[in-house]
């Protein structure tokens, strides 16, 4: 069964950093694509960034370039995305999810907080 | 920057049918990715490539996609398919990945 379990979420305060992780298991993680994808509360969902299998394509929301950067080890089966400069319109649930060629992304773990309040 | 647009709310009785739309400009090339998000939960993928059913989605659920248009159907929809769905889908490059900003499918 493929499982995806993000952790790294807490409160920040404006201005600082937090590294999310997402644990892969159930399928070989190397050879897919994987993104993260977030929900402010009470809003929609919000692409945030993308990285191919081998790690050497990276991609970002307009919103987040510049101050995220999404990584991923391979030997360890995680990805990863580094937060800095956060804002407190940066407060959502952050998904990790896996790409897959025909069914898009799927499935997706359940989630971690980030808040951003002083 | 890319946009999918979808309306805010869809409401129907119990065993009528539900649409919801999703239009974009690239949608005549690109495919349509459809998903179920529960109150609390994960969204969850109900339609993929426009029309097709992951296993273990209900028969219920169908996809098209005509021109800048795709539109998720939900036939003799009951309580439990109550939930918000979103559109899913990239831009002409292939690199900007895009959500619609959901519809929320009420059904009383």
């Amino acid at each position: 069964e493929v499982q995806l379990v993000e952790s790294g979420g807490g409160l920040v305060q404006p201005g600082g950093s937090l590294r999310l992780s997402c644990a892969a298991s159930g399928f070989t993680f190397s050879s897919y694509a994987m993104n993260w994808v977030r929900q402010a509360p009470g809003k929609g969902l919000e692409w945030v960034s993308g990285i191919g299998a081998g790690g050497g394509s990276t991609y970002y929301a307009d919103s987040v370039k510049g101050r995220f950067t999404i990584s991923r080890d391979n030997s360890k089966n995680t990805l990863y995305l580094q937060m800095n400069s956060l804002r407190a319109e940066d407060t959502a649930v952050y998904y990790c999810a896996k790409v897959d060629a025909a069914f898009g992304l799927d499935p997706w773990g359940q989630g971690t907080l980030v808040a951003v309040s002083s | 920057s890319y946009e999918l647009a979808q309306p805010p709310s869809v409401s129907v009785s119990p065993g009528q049918t539900a649409r919801i739309t999703c239009s974009g400009d690239a949608l005549p090339k690109k495919y349509a990715y459809w998903y179920q998000q529960k109150s609390g939960q994960a969204p969850v993928l109900v339609i993929y490539e426009d029309s097709k059913r992951p296993s273990g989605i209900p028969e219920t659920f169908s996809g098209s996609s005509s021109g800048t248009m795709a539109t998720l159907t939900i036939s003799g929809a009951q309580v439990e398919d109550e939930a918000d769905y979103y559109c899913y889908s990239t831009d002409s490059s292939g690199n900007l990945w895009v959500f619609g900003g959901g519809t929320k499918l009420t059904v009383l």
